[in-house]
């Protein structure tokens, strides 16, 4: 069973929209993150959170706001999409900080922008 | 900042053959390298790690060096299956909240 869940897994939007990627982990993790992949940039860190904190942020754009109802959730909201968006959004989770421990990550929302 | 390269972006082996793949760091400060695997259409996977305070670690059929001076790490697959093809991401840590990917490397590994 998937231990950090990603919804949708596919998601089609219309340029200027706004979107949620919901991600939730089940491993008891401490820290949470989010990262891009895309043909242009392979695996780009976005966030890290770590007990519902904003730990680092490494977008430069406000459209991306990650939101963390509960400390095993960690959504992101994108909003005003661009075709520059389209990737992959991966989430992930970790017992401690990233950079000491086994980064976990979910199975990804592949996002299009049309 | 940091910075990781990850200097084959493809490699094909025949099964049984060992694959290396290899990256450099620019950060001295970089003390953790984990290294990941993604499967097609699947997330990341862990697939082992080395810390600054060693040179060699090994896991089963996975060998990872760390050279410091030269700030060059590799991952060393022995006796390759087909399994092991997928995509593999080296990464470098500068601080407990970072991790900097590598662009991946395509591994292959032909029956």
């Amino acid at each position: 069973d998937p231990k950090i869940i990603q919804k949708p897994k596919y998601l089609v939007a219309v340029t200027g929209s706004e979107k949620i990627l919901i991600c939730e982990q089940y491993l008891g993790h401490n820290a949470m993150y989010w990262y891009r992949q895309s043909a242009k940039k392979p695996l780009e860190f976005m966030f890290s959170y770590s007990y519902q904190k904003l730990m680092d942020n490494q977008t430069a754009s406000s459209r991306f706001q990650p939101q963390s109802s509960k400390k095993n959730h960690l959504d992101l909201q994108i909003t005003a999409l661009k075709p520059d968006d389209s990737a992959t959004y991966f989430c992930a989770s970790s017992q401690d900080r990233q950079g000491a421990t086994e980064v976990f990550f979910g199975k990804g929302t592949r996002l299009t922008v049309v | 900042g940091e910075k990781v390269e990850q200097h084959e972006s493809t490699l094909s082996v025949r099964e049984g053959d060992s694959a290396v793949i290899n990256c450099t760091y620019t950060d001295t400060a970089s003390s953790y390298f984990p290294w990941y695997k993604q499967e097609a259409g699947k997330g990341l996977h862990f697939v082992i790690d080395i810390r600054s305070n060693v040179d060699r670690k090994q896991s089963q059929r996975l060998i990872v060096l760390l050279d410091k001076k030269a700030k060059r790490f590799s991952l060393h697959i022995t006796a390759t299956q087909p399994e092991d093809s997928a995509i593999y991401f080296c990464a470098a840590s500068p601080n407990t909240d970072k991790v900097v990917f590598g662009t991946g490397t395509r591994l292959q590994v032909s029956p």
